[in-house]
């Protein structure tokens, strides 16, 4: 079973700073998927980036990249110039690119992110 | 707003009680998945449906229940309920199962069993 882990239970930025939130994950399978989500205290779950695991390139989304590194099972998540608004919960995810029905996601624990001013 | 319509947003009931939980997916999306959030177990997957039917199951109960109607909404039903059910529940919507471009998930419901 493929599992996702994030070893940074909380982390902080001042705004307009970068920060770096931590991913890993094991898997046996070549074709998947990986995802960020955030989740601000109003709790909705909104997709930040993705991440196809057969292309090479990082993703990149505005503000927000990946380091993508495939052989390490590695999936960081960026955030430059950080904003108030990017306080959150951020929640790294899987799902399998293959054959069969099995498409569901597996979130790691998270992390929370806090922006000082 | 998401899209995804998630009914009640918030549910206070009593242990051993039944209640149902309402998720309508975003317009054209096909694919319902259900996941449980608890402080303990993190977000969970419970169960996903594709055009009215079970596509696989997860951690779910046999107290839970779900089913995805004709309309494409989905209903999930908690049973017998104990205090360890309080969590909340997302809904996410996809067009096809395994859309690569990621789900779109709910606002949640929040349950409390008390």
């Amino acid at each position: 079973a493929q599992t996702v882990t994030q070893s940074q239970p909380e982390m902080s930025v001042q705004e307009a700073e970068t920060v770096t939130l931590s991913c890993t994950y094991d898997t046996s399978e070549s074709d998947y998927y990986l995802f960020w989500y955030k989740q601000p205290p109003s709790r909705q779950m909104i997709l930040v980036i993705r991440q196809e695991a057969y292309k090479q390139q990082n993703a990149t989304e505005n503000r927000f990249s990946v380091n993508f590194q495939k052989a390490a099972k590695s999936f960081s998540l960026k955030i430059s110039d950080s904003q108030l608004g990017d306080a959150a919960m951020y929640f790294c995810a899987y799902r399998s690119g293959g054959g069969g029905s099995n498409y569901k996601l597996t979130f790691g624990k998270g992390t929370l992110l806090t922006v000082n001013p | 707003d998401s899209g995804v319509t998630q009914t009640p947003k918030h549910l206070i009931t009593a242990t051993g009680q039944r209640v149902t939980l309402r998720c309508s997916p975003r317009s054209g999306d096909l694919s319902v998945y259900w996941y449980q959030q608890s402080l303990d177990q993190g977000l969970q997957f419970l169960i996903q449906y594709y055009n009215g039917e079970e596509r696989a199951k997860g951690n779910i109960l046999e107290r839970f229940s779900a089913q995805q109607f004709p309309d494409l909404h989905s209903e999930l039903n908690l049973s017998s309920l104990e205090l360890g059910d309080s969590a909340l529940y997302f809904c996410a919507s996809s067009l096809h199962p395994g859309q690569g471009s990621g789900y779109t998930f709910g606002s949640g419901t929040r349950l409390t069993v008390v």
